[in-house]
This record gives C-alpha cells, structure tokens and sequence, in this order.
C-alpha cells in the first residue's frame, strides 16, 4: 500500500544534540513538507520542498534543516540551535492540489 | 495572501446532536478548501475536499461541506454525532498557484458527550 512513514514514533534528545526525523513516502508526490504540532498553536510549517535537490524554509525554519536528494525521502534534522524542540512533528507529501497525505507523526522529548 | 479562520477552538455537542464546525477563508482566486480531522498522537486524515464542481462536498464518517462563496465559508457538519467523533479538526485553503501547499486554520477541537 501506498504511504509515508514517520520514524520513529517517540524520540529523546539530550541537550546539545542534534537529531533527524524520517519522512518517507512511496506515493511518487512531489512535495513533502514537515509541520509542528505544539498544543493550542496549531500546524506551523518548518520547511517544504516541492522538487528533489530544492527546499524552502517555512515560518520557523530557525533550528532545523532539511535535504532532499531523493523524491522519496525528506528528513529533517533538529539542531542544537533549536532551543525549545519537545514538540509534535508531522511530514506530509502532496501532488498537484489533491491535498495532503500526512504521516503518523514523531514525538520529540528534550531530557 | 491567503488566509483561515475557525471560529472556536473547543466546540462540545452531545452524542446525537448536529455537529458544526465554522470555517472561513481568505482567498484572491478561486480556493481549493479541505477539513482534515486527527485523533490523539496521530497524523492528520482528510474528510473532504472542494476543488471545482459541486458544492455540497460529502466527505467520510457523515461528515459534509458546502463551499458558499459569497459568504467565503466552508462549515464542516454532521447531522449527528458519535462519540468516535471527538477529536481534532482542522480547515486549510489552497489554490491553483500555491503549487499544493495549504494554509491551515487553527484547529477546532470537538468534545462529544454521552
């Protein structure tokens, strides 16, 4: 069946480092975009990127980074810099203007 | 620039009841509108889309839409709930220039009681 896959579901990262997010989709879109889920703050966008080898950064792209050397994959990487991360983070991959397909989403802890 | 407005961000119905969901949107050149819903901990799942056509717009789990253009609204309901119905929900406008990429409203978050 045709999907994308967020891993991994949970993830913890330490002060000072720096963690990717994997976004992978099968579904031959693309764009693929990622968003964070913060409670009562709705969906902001961190990057997306409508074509392999370009990207764009959303409306808080500060702290994070992102590649796209194959249509199928898009992660991103949450940099020291990022200072306050816990968050949800949800990818998603779209084709033309039918919408999005979301993935399942990770869940990042500082500890 | 394109933009969207839910009004409430906590709506509760009892089990039974019409559910209603405002949504308006903001939009120089004919929208694309779409309702997403997500329940705790997971990604977002698309009820229904309006793209061109008709305007009464049926989507899955009962829910329908009706694009009212000269009132810019696309209100979710269904005429009655259930308690699987409690969750999150969220309206996003894009058009045909926006290369796909959706503006999305804040979320409306739906309590159902029994």
């Amino acid at each position: 069946d045709g999907g994308i896959t967020q891993s991994p579901k949970y993830l913890f990262r330490k002060e000072g480092q720096n963690v990717t997010l994997s976004c992978e989709q099968n579904l031959n879109h693309d764009a693929m975009y990622w968003y964070r889920q913060d409670p009562g703050q709705g969906l902001r966008l961190i990057y997306y990127s409508q074509i392999v080898n370009d990207f764009q950064k959303g409306d808080i792209a500060e702290g994070y980074s992102v590649s796209r050397e194959k249509k199928e994959s898009f992660p991103l990487t949450v940099t020291s810099a990022q200072k306050n991360p816990t968050a949800f983070y949800l990818c998603a991959s779209s084709i033309l203007n039918f919408g999005y397909t979301f993935g399942s989403g990770t869940r990042l802890t500082v500890v | 620039a394109q933009s969207v407005t839910q009004l409430g961000s906590h709506v509760s119905v009892s089990e039974g009841a019409l559910v209603l969901l405002r949504c308006n949107y903001s939009s120089s050149v004919p929208p694309y509108l779409f309702w997403y819903v997500q329940y705790p901990n997971q990604g977002l799942q698309l009820l229904l889309k309006y793209t061109t056509g008709a305007t009464l717009v049926k989507g899955i789990n009962g829910f329908e839409a009706e694009f009212k253009k000269s009132e810019t609204s696309f209100h979710l309901t269904k005429p009655s709930a259930h308690m699987s119905d409690a969750a999150e929900y969220f309206c996003a406008v894009s058009n045909y220039n926006q290369g796909g990429k959706l503006i999305f409203g804040q979320g409306t978050e739906l309590s159902v009681k029994p």
